[in-house]
């Protein structure tokens, strides 16, 4: 079975622009939730959906928004960005609860 | 806030010791907490989790302690191996709050021969 994949890897943009980061999850999963991770700071929950559903949100600013399509993909959009949005984005997806929530390889953002 | 704490940032052991990690939090609503790893280039992968309805949980060389009247959890590998290191976070969350989890900032294991 597949795991989550995201795409890109790899980013490079400049303060001011926007990205479009994806993330699909394991086939059958409907839970797919967003985080960013910086050093010192851990992992920091950004949004989860659920069956195209926002269902939880963290505490970033509503630059950071995201979607869910009916075949679960997901997207998180980041608006204007900031140089202290350059992080390690990573989605999970989940059949059930967090104890089956599967990470994917992450999106590094380098914001200039 | 830092609602989920791990105050050491790297921690380095022998192979075939016990390696002790721990983790504090604040929220008294988690009511349970999750362990993950995770090596570089890769997503954090799950290990071993415990509801606050228990103190103790068990799977193989891994053993998670929960200490609620001190809001403290750790994670015992016993024996540590070379491939046990890696970066280790802690997580919590509160049932019924979907899969939204606060994390610790991690803990650098280093197992050495």
């Amino acid at each position: 079975k597949a795991g989550v994949t995201q795409t890109p890897r790899y980013l490079i943009k400049t303060r001011g622009q926007q990205v479009t980061l994806s993330c699909s999850p394991i086939s059958g999963h409907r839970s797919v939730s967003w985080y960013q991770q910086t050093p010192g700071q851990g992992l920091q929950f950004l949004f989860e959906y659920f069956s195209e559903t926002q269902r939880n949100k963290g505490n970033f600013p509503g630059r950071f928004s995201g979607r869910q399509f009916s075949n679960s993909r997901s997207e998180m959009n980041v608006s204007t960005l900031e140089l202290g949005d350059s992080a390690l984005y990573l989605c999970a997806s989940s059949l059930r609860g967090p104890d089956t929530q599967y990470f994917g390889p992450g999106t590094r953002l380098t914001v200039l | 806030d830092q609602q989920v704490k791990q105050n050491s940032p790297s921690l380095s052991v022998q192979e075939g010791r016990i390696s002790i990690l721990n983790c504090d939090y604040t929220n008294s609503m988690f009511d349970y907490f999750l362990w993950y790893k995770k090596y570089p280039a890769e997503g954090p992968t799950f290990l071993i989790s415990i509801s606050s309805i228990k103190d103790k949980n068990e799977d193989g060389r891994f053993t998670v302690f929960l200490n609620k009247s001190a809001k403290h959890l750790s994670l015992h590998i016993v024996p540590s191996q070379p491939g046990d290191s890696a970066v280790y976070f802690c997580a919590a969350g509160v049932t019924g709050g979907g899969n939204k989890l606060t994390f610790g900032t991690g803990t650098q294991l280093k197992v050495e021969l």
